[in-house]
């Protein structure tokens, strides 16, 4: 069965840091590229970010671009997230989410973990 | 980044109703738009990829259609169980963006 399990949120305070990971198992992680799509509190998802299968290709929101960076680890079957300079705004559930693609190019995000909530709050 | 604008935000209907909610891209994205459901305190489910293509376990009372700018999310017969909120998302190019979110009610 294809698991994605994140762990790392928290209470953190404005302009502090957070690192969230997230754990693949039941599929070859190497071959897909990977997501982390957040939800505030009572809002709508938010895509954050994106990294290729290498890890050689990463892409940003324009609101975390600069504070966020994303990476894995094929070898340990890990995607992370590394959230610098917090703000208030970035308090939401944080989820990761495998990118399928075919053919055509049509991708979509499959499966989702259970989320981790992060809450920025001095 | 291209917007996407969902509608309606909400509605409500009885269960054996057909319901249709449609997203519009600010500009043309292929096929690359999908719908996810999400129930209350869990994580998104990706019901269609590729505008019309149903993911593998959706029930076939779910549909998806349109091209361009224009799609919509049809549910034929709804059931007790898709009470729920629905996105479409587009993976055109980055920033992959979301619409809003309809929330089907209970009527």
């Amino acid at each position: 069965e294809v698991q994605l399990l994140e762990s790392g949120g928290g209470l953190v305070q404005p302009g502090g840091s957070l690192r969230l990971s997230c754990a693949a198992s039941g599929y070859t992680f190497s071959s897909y590229a990977m997501s982390w799509v957040r939800q505030a509190p009572a809002k709508g998802l938010e895509w954050v970010s994106a990294i290729s299968i290498s890890g050689g290709s990463t892409y940003y929101a324009d609101s975390v671009k600069g504070r966020f960076t994303i990476s894995r680890d094929n070898s340990k079957n890990t995607l992370y997230l590394q959230m610098d300079s917090l703000r208030a705004e970035d308090t939401a559930v944080y989820y990761c989410a495998r990118e399928g693609i075919v053919a055509s190019g049509a991708e979509w995000f499959d499966p989702w973990g259970q989320g981790t909530l992060v809450t920025v709050s001095s | 980044a291209i917007q996407m604008t969902q509608s309606p935000s909400s509605l409500s209907a009885s269960v054996g109703d057909r319901v249709t909610i449609t997203c519009r891209a600010s500009r043309g994205i292929r096929n690359d738009l999908g719908w996810y459901q999400q129930k209350p305190g869990k994580a998104p489910k990706l019901l269609i990829y590729g505008i019309s293509s149903l993911q593998t376990g959706v029930p076939s009372r779910f549909s998806g259609s349109g091209s361009g700018t224009d799609f919509t999310l049809t549910i034929n017969s709804l059931q007790p169980e898709d009470f729920a909120t629905y996105y479409c998302l587009q993976d055109y190019n980055y920033p992959w963006t979301f619409g809003q979110g309809t929330k089907v009610e209970i009527k």
